[in-house]
């Protein structure tokens, strides 16, 4: 079993739509959860991170931790064709020496069509 | 302009062959990262580095190679004995209290044939 599950996709909807993008986790140890977005043949850009459980909202996009179910989401709001994108999940738990290490997500292809 | 550059943006290579892959960020940040990237995997962890003149093996470092001589820069060098090399190579940077913001470059895409 990964230690971190992502739906590959690819998720398509229609402008406009809210989109749920969702990861699940193993280990309970990982305190810092990410959310990074990569359009295609680009590096990864950092959108939000949110440390332990809770809510953590910017402009269009929120994003959910819920560390008893060992589970995080991401919301897009009136999603725009801009959003089209394969959206990665990472989470950190600090390793030997103070490093802290990323286990990421396979990702989610989104679609957002006019 | 701060951020991380990464050159060249496509390499082609012949089997046998090593290639170095360039790693530059101007954020001032003390650690900097190598992940590689393949269809429907989540990024691996190459090697890392915290300090300059210090770097640590991830998951996969077998057939790689890295040097940290300047805060700056952090080159990766594939060598001949990866067995399978052809990836998109995604570098990283970050303070190193807080690890888990991570920033990527624009990437590497290797072709080895």
């Amino acid at each position: 079993q990964k230690e971190v599950e992502q739906d590959p996709g690819p998720l398509s909807v229609p402008e406009g739509a809210i989109v749920s993008l969702n990861c699940t986790y193993s280990n309970s140890a990982f305190q810092y959860f990410m959310w990074y977005r990569q359009y295609s043949r680009k590096g990864p850009e950092l959108l939000m991170y949110t440390y332990s459980s809770g809510n953590k909202e910017d402009g269009r996009f929120t994003a959910q931790v819920d560390k008893s179910s060992k589970y995080i989401s991401l919301f897009i709001r009136d999603s725009q064709p801009s959003d089209s994108a394969t959206y990665l999940c990472a989470m950190s738990f600090l390793f030997s020496g103070g490093y802290n290490k990323l286990i990421f997500g396979a990702g989610t292809r989104l679609a957002v069509h006019p | 302009d701060g951020g991380i550059t990464q050159s060249p943006k496509y390499l082609f290579r012949k089997e046998g062959q090593n290639v170095t892959l360039s790693c530059e960020q101007n954020l001032n940040h003390d650690a900097m990262y190598w992940y590689r990237q393949d269809p429907g995997q989540g990024l691996r962890l190459i090697y890392y580095s915290q300090i300059v003149n210090d770097f640590q093996k991830g998951d996969i470092a077998e057939g790689y190679s890295v040097s940290r001589e300047k805060k700056e820069s952090f080159p990766l060098t594939v060598t001949s004995a990866q067995k399978n090399p052809t990836a998109f190579y995604l570098c990283a940077s970050s303070t190193t209290d807080r690890g888990y913001e991570q920033y990527f470059g624009p990437g590497t895409r290797l072709t080895v044939t």
